[in-house]
């Protein structure tokens, strides 16, 4: 049983469509992040939280819109998405958002934008 | 500058041998920490080890083991008696301790293992 978990688990849009993935963590944990994992590429970090507020946003284009309404969800809002913005998109949480903490990942939801 | 080289991108052995897949980093840091995770094709990455930049003894854990070496800058996971179930893609990743606040690890690009039946 999986300590994080996503909806969907699969996605498909279109490039005028808005959509939002979901992300859930029942760890008790107090950081939670966005990934992109795309072919051939290494993970990019998107989007850090910790206790709710935004620590770190990696030069995302702005169609990406994360939200953490507490510490124990999270959001991605897509909007006008690019064909290129097809990939996995992993969410993971920590204990306190530390450098060094130990990072669970959900199962990841798989986006393709047509 | 990339900082996690994972050089084997695939690596393909029969069952019941013994495979190591390679990690080298590089930082500047004095404190850091290394990260094996595992990919199976569900897509959810596994934590296997985590592993500090002052502990410097080699991890057994089954049939896994770690090999963290300083002084190259590398940390090798081996299996021992592979089986099929260990096929997936396994990444390596580092943390540095420099800096305020939170921040995400930084991946290998990964190294495909399939074990054959």
């Amino acid at each position: 049983e999986t300590g994080v978990t996503q909806t969907p688990r699969h996605l498909v849009m279109g490039m005028t469509n808005k959509k939002s993935l979901k992300c859930e963590q029942h760890l008790g944990h107090n950081a939670m992040y966005w990934y992109k994992q795309s072919a051939k590429k290494p993970l990019e970090l998107m989007f850090v939280y910790s206790l709710e507020e935004r620590v770190e946003n990696n030069s995302v284009p702005s169609r990406f819109s994360p939200e953490c309404p507490n510490s124990s969800h999270l959001f991605l809002h897509l909007h006008t998405l690019q064909p290129e913005d097809s990939a996995l998109y992993l969410c993971a949480s920590s204990q306190q958002g530390a450098r060094t903490d130990t990072q669970y990942f959900g199962p990841g939801t798989r986006l393709t934008v047509l | 500058a990339q900082k996690v080289t994972q050089a084997q991108t695939e690596i393909s052995v029969v069952e019941k041998e013994d495979v190591t897949l390679d990690c080298v980093y590089e930082t500047r840091d004095t404190t850091y920490y290394l990260f094996w995770y595992k990919q199976p094709p569900s897509g959810e990455l596994v934590f296997l080890i985590r592993r500090n930049s002052f502990d410097e003894q080699n991890e057994i854990s089954g049939r896994y083991s770690w090999n963290f070496q300083k002084s190259t800058s590398s940390f090798n996971f081996t299996i021992t008696a592979s089986q099929v179930v260990d096929s997936a893609v396994y990444f390596c990743a580092l943390s540095e301790s420099s800096g305020g606040g939170a921040d995400g690890l930084t991946f290998g690009k990964g190294t495909h293992l399939i074990i054959q039946p």
